[in-house]
């Protein structure tokens, strides 16, 4: 059972436009929620998270929103580079109680055309 | 440079085989996470351990066993491998138990021949 997903396999964006990416949840005990890029042979870096307490949280280019009610977030990255074309994954956990799991949904590719 | 160290970064076996991947977490972390991501797959939670003892377990397969040693790093282990183990396996490192982001290793790739 997948509790999180991202519905778009892939993304294409020109340069200097805004790239969205999004990610629903189906546990709504999940109360924290992280983005992570990747890029081919490498493991996954963190990029941005965000509390259940927040609707939204900046670093530089990059905004995840968080609707808690729609258990939906997204990851604004503007403007994008060409350097920002990687495979982006979205995560949650639930932080109550020891042992938490991270669940992360399957990707989306991000190419950004220069 | 994530500061989890993975070995080894790439791995061609037999099914029927036995391998062990290692991971060391990054410097005073005590949490260390196995995750598998096979073709166009997102990242399996396989187990997790805190300080040397599971702490949980997702959809790790009873031929797959992991271990957290007294020095923090850890060792998973897949054996009567099939060719569907073939994949990446992740090892991250965070911290606590339950605080903070995971960092990651750059993973082992494992293939079944």
């Amino acid at each position: 059972d997948q509790q999180v997903k991202q519905n778009s396999p892939s993304l294409s964006v020109q340069e200097g436009r805004i790239s969205i990416l999004n990610c629903d949840y189906t546990n709504s005990m999940f109360d924290y929620f992280l983005w992570y890029k990747k890029y081919p042979a490498e493991g996954p870096t963190f990029l941005i998270s965000i509390s259940s307490i927040k609707d939204k949280n900046e670093d530089g280019r990059f905004t995840v929103f968080l609707n808690k009610s729609a258990k939906h977030l997204s990851l604004h990255i503007v403007p994008s580079q060409p350097g920002d074309s990687a495979v982006y994954f979205c995560a949650a956990s639930a932080r109550a109680g020891t042992g938490n799991q991270f669940y992360f949904g399957t990707g989306t590719s991000l190419t950004v055309i220069p | 440079d994530s500061g989890v160290t993975q070995t080894p970064k790439h791995l061609i076996t037999a099914t029927g085989q036995r391998v062990t991947l290692r991971c060391s977490p990054r410097s005073g972390d005590l949490s260390v996470y196995w995750y598998q991501q096979s073709l166009d797959q997102g990242l399996q939670f396989l187990i997790q351990y805190y300080n040397g003892e599971e702490r949980a377990k997702g959809n790790i397969l009873e031929r797959f066993s992991a271990q957290q040693f007294p020095d923090l790093h850890s060792e998973l282990n897949l054996s009567s491998l099939e060719l569907g183990d073939s994949a990446l396996y992740f090892c991250a490192s965070r911290g606590g138990a339950n605080t903070g982001e995971l960092f990651f290793g750059e993973g082992s790739r494992l293939t079944v021949l």
